[in-house]
């Protein structure tokens, strides 16, 4: 298995530009979750999706950040329009649904704003 | 509450010496735990875990202790080694969904 896959891993782009970060979750796999980590922050959970449905996007910090997952294969996280104060690594991480399963994160995608 | 502060608790050992990396958590609902590593430039990666209704749990040279009495978790790494160096998180699961909530963080180095 390729475990869970990030793309871009590296993206840099200029405050008020739009941002999209994408993911593919394990095969099979049925909760999808994005993380934010910063130094300041430490790894914050974003949001989370059962079955493509999201459950809890109490951690998006704003209007300014929306996710989808339009199916079981693939999620998006969207910043639009982006500032530096959002420059971190964000994580996704999938597992099976149901408490009591580990997430696998993929490598991540390192966001700087200028 | 969960701990996010600013300063990320460091922990310097020997190789071959033994470790041990502490966590406290904060939800005493909490039944499922994750010890999280991360290396630099990488996702965390899962080390072990441990359910509440266990109190020790041992893998390939690590041993994970779960006190419930004091929400308190304990990574024991045995015969450390330069590959251990990394960033460990310890992850709660409170019992209300599948999420997982992580504390700061300890930074292991371990000298040659």
């Amino acid at each position: 298995d390729a475990g869970v896959i990030q793309s871009p891993r590296h993206e840099v782009t200029e405050m008020g530009q739009e941002v999209t970060l994408r993911c593919k979750p394990i095969s099979g796999h049925n909760s999808l979750f994005w993380y934010r980590q910063t130094m300041m922050r430490g790894l914050e959970l974003l949001i989370y999706f059962n079955n493509n449905v999201p459950i809890d996007d109490s951690g998006m910090p704003e209007d300014r950040f929306s996710a989808k997952m339009p199916n079981a294969s693939f999620s998006t996280l969207k910043i639009q329009p982006s500032e530096p104060r959002d420059s971190a690594v964000y994580f996704c991480a999938s597992s099976l649904a149901g408490v009591g399963y580990e997430q696998y994160f993929g490598p991540g995608t390192r966001l700087t704003v200028t | 509450g969960e701990s996010v502060g600013l300063h990320l608790p460091t922990l310097s050992v020997q190789e071959g010496d033994n470790s041990i990396i502490n966590c406290a958590y904060s939800n005493s609902a909490s039944d499922y735990f994750i010890w999280y590593k991360q290396e630099s430039g990488k996702g965390p990666q899962f080390i072990i875990d441990i359910r509440s209704n266990m109190d020790k749990r041992q893998g390939q040279r690590v041993t994970v202790l779960l006190n419930k009495t004091v929400k308190h978790l304990s990574l024991q790494i045995a015969a450390t080694q330069p590959g251990d160096s990394a960033v460990y998180f310890c992850a709660e699961n409170r019992g209300t969904g599948n999420q997982f909530y992580f504390g700061t963080g300890t930074s292991l180095t371990v000298i040659p």
